[in-house]
């Protein structure tokens, strides 16, 4: 069986901060994806990397799939309450289209 | 274009009963999958359907079943409601046609089960 394991569960910090988020599997994977979910609503996709090493930006958010595919970053840099969410990460292998989700990292950037 | 669409978004049932759940995926989307999102297990893959055909299948007993229309839409059924089939029923759509996976969600419902 495949996990993904996030790290932390949770987090609480003030606006400004740095933070990263890790996850971390025993398995490859072909790709993986970070999404963040907020209360009601669906997962939103963030990104998707796909070669080993790969890191991509979007704007305040750096995100790294690790040189032998088994794990991922996500780092943000100074974090906005707009921010705030449930982040997860999820692996696929081959072309199936069944993800792998992480166990999740609960953040929460206040004023 | 419209999202993934997800009706109903809200459902109460009791023990016993069965529930149908509809997914709408985006236009053009061929692949609709189905994942259980609950506190304690994080979000599982039920099921996937392209093209008409089941093409992937997770963990989870045959009360849950599912079928995919020729318009691409989807249904989700529960079968003998067990009231740890309390969950938000999440479904997702992709072209099915990368490797890459990258999947849109839809909104969810939330079924209690009673």
């Amino acid at each position: 069986t495949q996990l993904l394991e996030q790290s932390p569960q949770f987090l609480s910090i003030q606006e400004g901060e740095n933070l990263t988020v890790y996850c971390n599997s025993s398995s490859v994977f072909s790709s993986l994806q970070w999404y963040r979910q907020e209360p009601g609503e669906g997962p939103v996709l963030l990104v998707t990397v796909v070669t080993g090493g790969e890191v991509k930006k979007l704007k305040r958010l750096t995100f790294q799939f690790g040189d032998a595919r088994k794990d991922s970053s996500l780092h943000i840099t100074a974090a906005q309450p707009g921010d705030t969410g449930l982040y997860l990460c999820a692996g696929a292998t081959g072309t199936a289209s069944k993800l792998t989700f992480g166990t999740g990292t609960r953040l929460q950037v206040t004023l | 274009k419209a999202g993934v669409t997800q009706t109903p978004r809200y459902l109460i049932k009791t023990r016993g009963q069965q529930v149908t759940l509809s997914c709408s995926p985006i236009s053009g989307h061929r692949s609709v999958s189905w994942y259980q999102q609950t506190p304690g297990q994080g979000l599982q893959f039920l099921f996937e359907y392209f093209s008409e055909t089941q093409r992937n299948k997770g963990n989870f007993p045959g009360r849950f079943s599912g079928r995919q229309f020729s318009n691409s839409r989807s249904e989700m059924n529960v079968s003998t409601l067990e009231l740890g089939d309390s969950a938000l029923y999440l479904c997702a759509s992709s072209s099915g046609s990368w490797s890459y996976n990258e999947q849109f969600f839809g909104p969810g419902t939330r079924l209690t089960v009673l």
